[in-house]
Order: C-alpha cells, then structure tokens, then sequence
C-alpha cells in the first residue's frame, strides 16, 4: 500500500520569496507521481506527472523534481506571488493505473 | 476550464439517509473516479468507473456504489449516511482507464447532520 506524506503542512512566505516543498514516499513501486494545485472553491489542476528517477519539469516559475530512489518529490516556486496561494497536493498512481493516493496537502500563504 | 461539473454544489443530509451526487465527465473521457476528502487529509479512492463497469475500488463499504452512463456522466450512491461521511466529494474524469491524466471537478459537500 502506497503511503503519501507531505511537508510542512502549511507554510506562509513574504510575495518575492522562493520556497519549496516535499513529498516523501517509502516505496518506489508505483507509476507516476503528480503534483496538483489546489485553488479555494475551485477544482484541482495538474501541474506535473513524473515517472522517471531524476525527472525534473517546469512550469513558469514553479518547478519539481523527483527522487525515486530516496523517496522524494520537491516542488519549488520561484519568486511567489499571491496567486500562488494554493493546497499543493502530490500524488501517486499505482502500476495499475487505477487508484492514487494522495498526500495530505501543503498549504501556501503568500502575503503581499 | 476542466469541463468536469459536480451537482449538487453543497448538501446536508441526516445520519441513516441515502443521498446521490452527480458528476458530468469533459468530453471525450470514459473514466471517471470518485474521490472522498475529509477534513485536514487528502482525497482518498473510493472508485474508478470505466466504460460503464467498475474498474478498480479503495477501501469503502458496499453502502458506497456508484453508476456510469452511456454518455460517461457518472453518480455516487451512500446509503446510510454516517456522521463520517461528512466530507468533500470530488470527481475526476480522464480520456482513458490508464488515467494518465485527470481532470478534477469542483466537488460536492456533503454535511451529514
């Protein structure tokens, strides 16, 4: 059984600011992680899928990586904004392709 | 815009009823997985429906159970309801049963009083 964890919880950074945050997973057996942002009263929106140990893709100023290996993901966003203010959940889908297990959340404050 | 819409938006039920949420795939996509999140966790599995037939469920009761219709629009059926079940229904739709991507719709909040 696959097993997300997601630090920190919560996390409030000054507009400007880079942060990061992780996603940790004891087993590599599974196919894909994804990473979502999540908007209040809005839908979940895929930012990235990775399969591949030393994946790294980028989107605009947020950015993430993945470490199969030791059992990490980050997640990286470079001079935050406001807008930014999202839950960022990560998940994995398992080899069968059915089910993901997600992570509880990071949720990120930027203050103006 | 995902194109994946939720009814009903919110819901209060009382402990013992049944309820009924309702989910509109984007077009073009015959998956479609339903998902429950409570507060302070992550959406957690409930299932996957793949042209018309279940493909795949997480760890819920039978009380739980779903449909999809031709046109891939799929409902969530709980019987029951348990104070528990109190949480944010999302569904989620993708082009096909790999689901290599999903598109998520807004969610449904059931309140069960």
């Amino acid at each position: 059984i696959l097993n997300v964890e997601q630090s920190p919880q919560s996390l409030h950074v000054q507009e400007g600011d880079s942060t990061n945050f992780t996603c940790s997973f004891p087993s590599s057996n599974f196919y894909a992680l994804h990473w979502y942002r999540w908007e209040t009263a809005k839908s979940p929106e895929a930012l990235f899928v990775m399969t591949l140990n030393g994946d790294e893709k980028k989107k605009g100023r947020i950015s993430a990586t993945l470490n199969t290996k030791e059992g990490y993901s980050y997640l990286y966003i470079k001079g935050s904004q406001p807008e930014d203010s999202a839950t960022y959940l990560c998940a994995l889908r398992d080899n069968y392709g059915q089910n993901f297990v997600f992570g509880p959340g990071t949720r990120l404050s930027v203050l103006p | 815009e995902t194109g994946v819409t939720q009814s009903p938006t919110h819901l209060i039920k009382t402990r013992g009823q049944q309820v009924t949420l309702r989910c509109s795939s984007q077009s073009g996509h015959n998956t479609v997985s339903w998902y429950q999140q409570a507060l302070g966790q992550g959406p957690q599995f409930i299932f996957q429906y793949y042209r018309e037939e279940e493909n795949g469920r997480g760890n819920f009761p039978p009380r739980f159970s779903g449909l999809q219709f031709p046109n891939y629009s799929s409902e969530l059926n709980v019987n029951a309801l348990e104070l528990d079940d109190s949480a944010l229904y999302l569904c989620a739709s993708s082009p096909r049963r790999e689901q290599y991507e999903q598109y998520f719709g807004p969610g449904t909040r059931l309140t069960v009083t």
